[in-house]
Order: structure tokens, then sequence, then C-alpha cells
């Protein structure tokens, strides 16, 4: 897990406020997927990036999410006005390949808690 | 109904015994199954991946599919505290990248 590095670890915002979510893939990665878990329920996928382009966002809410993946730089996970309903914790994953024969490989997550 | 059924235990078993942990789903669709282990406040891991029927074996792991009942499986034998974790199985269709339904996890504790 250790190539994916995710920060901040945890993150705490009032509502109303704006989250930033950074990864950064492993090495060699230009495939991100961003996935959200919500308490005792699995990881729901949210969207799906190469770098400078969004292949998938089915899974993100319409309003408030954002994601991108520059040229240069982290993957950010953008969360305008957040509200209770966010907090959860938000992985990162990358892999080599869009393949699903290029197995993901999860970071540690960003636990966000909205007061 | 979810589209991927896993029952979330806990399960507590003690060292040594063979452990079953399942997973049911509901889209025939599904040919790419995976079972990751999570321990606490950590990422998934990927322990086991396999591609449509079939078993599939590493080191003390085994991965079952049943696509004929959608029902999927793994066993650990010789289970060692250090295997304490929840288990989520993973799917998806032939999508052509990696957009997974993860089961809700099961929760396992091996005690000594």
């Amino acid at each position: 897990n250790a190539g994916v590095m995710q920060n901040p670890r945890h993150l705490v915002r009032r509502r109303g406020q704006e989250a930033r979510l950074r990864c950064s893939p492993m090495k060699g990665h230009s495939h991100v997927y961003w996935y959200r878990q919500l308490p005792e329920e699995g990881l729901k996928f949210m969207v799906y990036l190469q770098k400078e382009n969004i292949i998938d966002e089915s899974g993100m809410p319409k309003e408030r999410f954002s994601a991108e993946f520059p040229k240069e730089g982290p993957s950010i996970l953008r969360i305008q006005q957040v509200v209770r309903g966010d907090s959860a914790a938000y992985f990162c994953a990358s892999s080599a390949e869009s393949s699903y024969n290029s197995p993901l490989h999860f970071g540690n997550g960003t636990r966000l808690t909205v007061t | 109904q979810k589209e991927v059924e896993q029952d979330p235990g806990p399960l507590s078993v003690p060292e040594g015994a063979i452990v079953s942990l399942n997973c049911t789903y509901s889209n025939s669709a599904f040919q790419y199954f995976m079972w990751y282990r999570q321990y606490s406040r950590k990422g998934p891991e990927l322990l086991m991946y396999t591609y449509s029927s079939g078993n599939k074996e590493d080191g003390r792991f085994t991965a079952q599919v049943d696509k004929s009942s959608k029902y999927i499986s793994l066993f650990i034998r010789d289970s060692q505290p250090s295997d304490s974790a929840t288990y989520l199985c993973a799917m998806s269709e032939p999508g052509g990248y990696n957009k997974l339904i993860f089961g809700a996890g099961t929760r396992l504790a091996v005690h000594p």
C-alpha cells in the first residue's frame, strides 16, 4: 500500500467548507481510480482518470464533487460545500494499464469528517 | 437488492481453523472476481484474482467461483492471528478497466 500516497490521512471540515484530497499514484502508473467507503459499507467506485482525462465519472455525485489528474502533480478529488453525509474514507487506487488484468493498488485513504 | 451480498460477520475462529468466506451476486455479466484484505485504517490489498469460473490456489488461500450459482468463496487454511482483517470480495464486468463492485466486507478475527 505504501506505493500509492494519499494525503492528508485525516481531514476535518465544517459544513460548507471545501475538502481537497490528494493522491500520488505508484511510480509508472498513469491510471487513477477514486473509491469511497462509508461506515459498514463496501467501497463504491467514484471516478476513473488517466493523465489529463476523466474516463468514467459515473459514480460521482452530480454536484459539489470534481476530480482531476493533471499532466504534472497528484490527482485531486475536490468536494465543495461539504455536508455531514460526505464523511467517509476516500481511497485512491492506481494501475499500470487500463486492463482488468492490471491489478489495482490502493492507498491508505483519507478519512474525511464533516462537523 | 445489492449487486453483491456479503455477510458482514464478525467471524471469530481459533488459530489453525479453516475459514470460509462467501459472496453472492446478481449480475451475470461479472467475469472478473477478486478478494481483497483490509486491515484496520489501511487500504485494501489484493489477495486473489480469478477470471470466470473455477478454482485458484495461492499458498494458504483458495478462491472458488461458481458462475452458475453466482457464488464465490475464499478459503483460508491454517488461519493465523495475522489473518485478522476485513475481507472484501470485488467483481467487474468485462468493460476494459478496474471499475469494481465491492461487497460490504466480512470481519474476521483469528484468536490464538
